[in-house]
């Protein structure tokens, strides 16, 4: 199916842990983009990458790590997880940044 | 650094009532300004965007913008509610720097329709 895919959509895992969350599109998109949604906040931007293999840091990157060996996918990863990163995590792709695409979301707790 | 402003966390109309959604932004440049909307459990779907030219933009579902910059404002506004418009609505602004993108959002209005 063409589209933005965010994978697992629901995730529990305890403090210190590692996880990874993916993220898969179809369209070929130059852009994409990790964003974090809380309470009060909105959603901040962890880390975006404007093309394989660049990849750069947005406001909020202490405590995740991301890489983007192919077009389509950008998984980010949590090297080891803390109660702090329980939170709703969106991905995102865009062609030219004028209109982003966002996942359906992946709710992550941290126990 | 550049930010954005909505103002009120939770707005609540009638159904049939103006719908008014207040965004301000920082940005010393001229700006690229979206509305994006959010229904539970979903990602978030771009209702309009600014980027240069007329100053109200018209986007889906009957919402439009207005861009004041003497206001550094971009509120969005629909003239009807309707129930299926309740949802959380997120203003946002691009900083584009050679290769960089970033989209700087607010943090959100919840709109409430009551019948």
């Amino acid at each position: 199916d063409a589209g933005i895919t965010q994978s697992p959509r629901y995730k529990i895992t305890e403090t210190g842990r590692q996880v990874t969350l993916m993220c898969h599109q179809t369209w070929s998109h130059s852009y994409m983009f990790w964003y974090r949604q809380d309470l009060g906040h909105g959603l901040r931007l962890i880390y975006y990458s404007a093309a394989a293999d660049i990849t750069d840091k947005g406001e909020v990157p202490d405590g995740y790590v991301v890489s983007r060996s192919k077009t389509e996918n950008f998984p980010l990863t949590l090297e080891s997880a803390t109660r702090s990163q329980t939170s709703v995590y969106f991905c995102a792709s865009s062609e030219s940044a004028l209109e982003a695409f966002f996942g359906q979301g992946t709710r992550l707790t941290v126990v | 650094a550049q930010s954005v402003t909505q103002l009120g966390s939770h707005v609540s109309v009638s159904e049939g009532a103006l719908v008014l959604l207040r965004c301000n932004y920082s940005s010393s440049v001229p700006p690229y300004l979206f509305w994006y909307v959010q229904y539970p459990n979903q990602g978030l779907q771009l209702l309009l965007k600014y980027t240069t030219g007329a100053t109200l933009v018209k986007g889906i579902n009957g919402f439009e913008a207005e861009f004041k910059k003497s206001e550094t404002s971009f509120h969005l506004t629909k003239p009807s509610a309707h129930m299926s418009d309740a949802a959380e609505y997120f203003c946002a602004d691009l900083l584009s720097s050679g290769s960089a993108r970033q989209l700087t959002f607010g943090s959100g209005t919840q709109l409430t329709v009551l019948p």
